[in-house]
């Protein structure tokens, strides 16, 4: 497709379980992001990738979250021992923009995790 | 550290007016980006318009327009001759290029027929 793809674009889990979330970007963008953004609230910047390599995971919460973008390309986002506060949607972004220029972000339409 | 403040949390405005939405920013930094994203029920952000801090003329696109003011860190968002299509959440965000980019807590639209 044209645009940035989420996978799934719904989640429920358990309370201590795994999960992952997948974000194919636009072709071609070098720049991919992952925000979180809870009920109400503006996306919170959790990483980004500039290529293969987590240029900055400050945003990270802890280390229950990992992120990995090993061709380039898709990105998979995944957390461990899931928590009720990790309750969330989850949104991928990407760039063609380096960084530095303030370039315009592509956003997919996000993965809603629930977890109970 | 760069903070992003938008202070209305809901607004309404009848089709066909104008409504601007309120949008404030801190940062030690001479150069950076501001930015309004549309994000409709579908979820998805969608980029309204882009302005370059070293820029003094406000950019334009089509109905929507800005009103920035450098000194006093303000980055408003006006729209004329709103549309139904208009109702989304409305999130000012901002980059002092690296790469970070810090959004406020979206002002809920609200356009009635």
């Amino acid at each position: 497709g044209a645009g940035v793809s989420q996978t799934p674009s719904n989640k429920v889990t358990e309370k201590g379980k795994y999960v992952e979330l997948r974000c194919d970007p636009i072709s071609g963008h070098t720049a991919l992001y992952w925000y979180r953004q809870s009920l109400g609230q503006g996306p919170e910047f959790l990483i980004y990738f500039q290529g293969t390599g987590a240029a900055d995971d400050s945003g990270l919460p802890n280390d229950r979250f990992f992120a990995v973008r090993p061709e380039g390309s898709v990105s998979t986002l995944k957390i461990q021992r899931t928590e009720r506060g990790d309750s969330a949607v989850y949104l991928c972004a990407s760039s063609l923009t380096l960084a530095g220029v303030g370039g315009e972000l592509f956003f997919g339409e996000g993965s809603r995790l629930t977890v109970l | 550290a760069q903070t992003v403040t938008q202070s209305q949390p809901e607004m309404s405005v009848q089709e066909a007016e104008t409504v601007t939405l309120s949008c404030t920013y801190d940062t030690s930094e001479s150069n950076y980006y501001l930015f309004w994203y549309k994000q409709p029920p579908s979820r998805q952000m969608i980029l309204v318009i882009r302005q370059e801090a070293y820029k003094q003329q406000n950019a334009t696109e089509n109905r929507f327009s800005v009103n920035f003011q450098k000194a006093a860190k303000s980055f408003s968002l006006k729209i004329s001759d709103s549309q139904l299509g208009d109702t989304a959440m409305y999130f000012c965000a901002f980059e002092d290029g690296t790469y970070k980019y810090i959004f406020g807590t979206g002002t809920r639209l609200k356009v009635l027929a």
